[in-house]
């Protein structure tokens, strides 16, 4: 039982370049989640998934996009990276009582 | 979700109890506490919950305020790696949607 997973666990861009964070979790949980936290600060909600085939907007969706590819997997993708995005990302899911977070993905973009 | 205040950061000493305070006026009666924590740079962790009762399990006491605008997170003997960033948040029980994560509290034990 690993939880979740998010891979890779690091990784440098350059200016443009895209990319995909993945997420998988096998818990069974419905919902799931992609934050952000820049240094020195809280985490911020990009988007989530209440459910399969659904997807929402959280606090700071602009330039990235998510797929709920089937209950266990959800992606993260930037399609044009900016230094703006250097964070690290934790991707969680949830019942519904608490969430349960991956070990996060160090992104740097140069 | 209703919004909830912290203070920025606090210090215990090892072995003593550290109370960390989370203000949340505008709670909504079906909306529960939550308490997480994040240790360095790792994935937040689930503490404690409740609606209005006083919880306790494992890891800490949860004590809510009768008219719930208010709670306090107890760590009863605080040791160095209870160090960490602590996360009050209140939302819905049952609610699949977004949570909002606030700034926290920076607890430092100090020996």
């Amino acid at each position: 039982n690993a939880g979740v997973t998010q891979t890779p666990k690091f990784q440098v861009l350059k200016t443009g370049q895209s990319m995909t964070l993945q997420c998988a979790q096998d818990m069974n949980h419905n919902s799931m989640y992609w934050y952000r936290q820049d240094p020195g600060m809280g985490l911020r909600l990009i988007y989530y998934s209440a459910s399969e085939g659904t997807t929402d907007k959280g606090e700071v969706p602009n330039g990235y996009n998510v797929s709920r590819l089937n209950k266990r997997e959800f992606s993260l993708r930037l399609e044009s990276a900016a230094p703006s995005q250097t964070s690290v990302y934790f991707c969680a899911s949830s019942d519904t009582l608490k969430l349960f977070f991956g070990s996060g993905t160090q992104l740097s973009v140069l | 979700d209703a919004k909830t205040t912290q203070p920025p950061s606090m210090d215990c000493a090892e072995g003593r109890a550290a109370n960390l305070p989370c203000n949340h006026s505008t709670i909504s009666g079906n909306e529960y506490v939550y308490w997480y924590r994040q240790i360095h740079s790792q994935g937040p962790q689930y503490i404690i919950h409740g609606l209005k009762n006083n919880e306790t399990n494992e890891m800490a006491s949860l004590i809510i305020t009768e008219d719930r605008k208010s709670s306090t997170l107890i760590l009863p003997h605080a040791t160095l790696r209870d160090t960490a960033v602590y996360y009050c948040i209140v939302r819905v029980y049952n609610q699949g949607g977004k949570l909002i994560f606030g700034q926290g509290t920076e607890l430092s034990v100090k020996p």
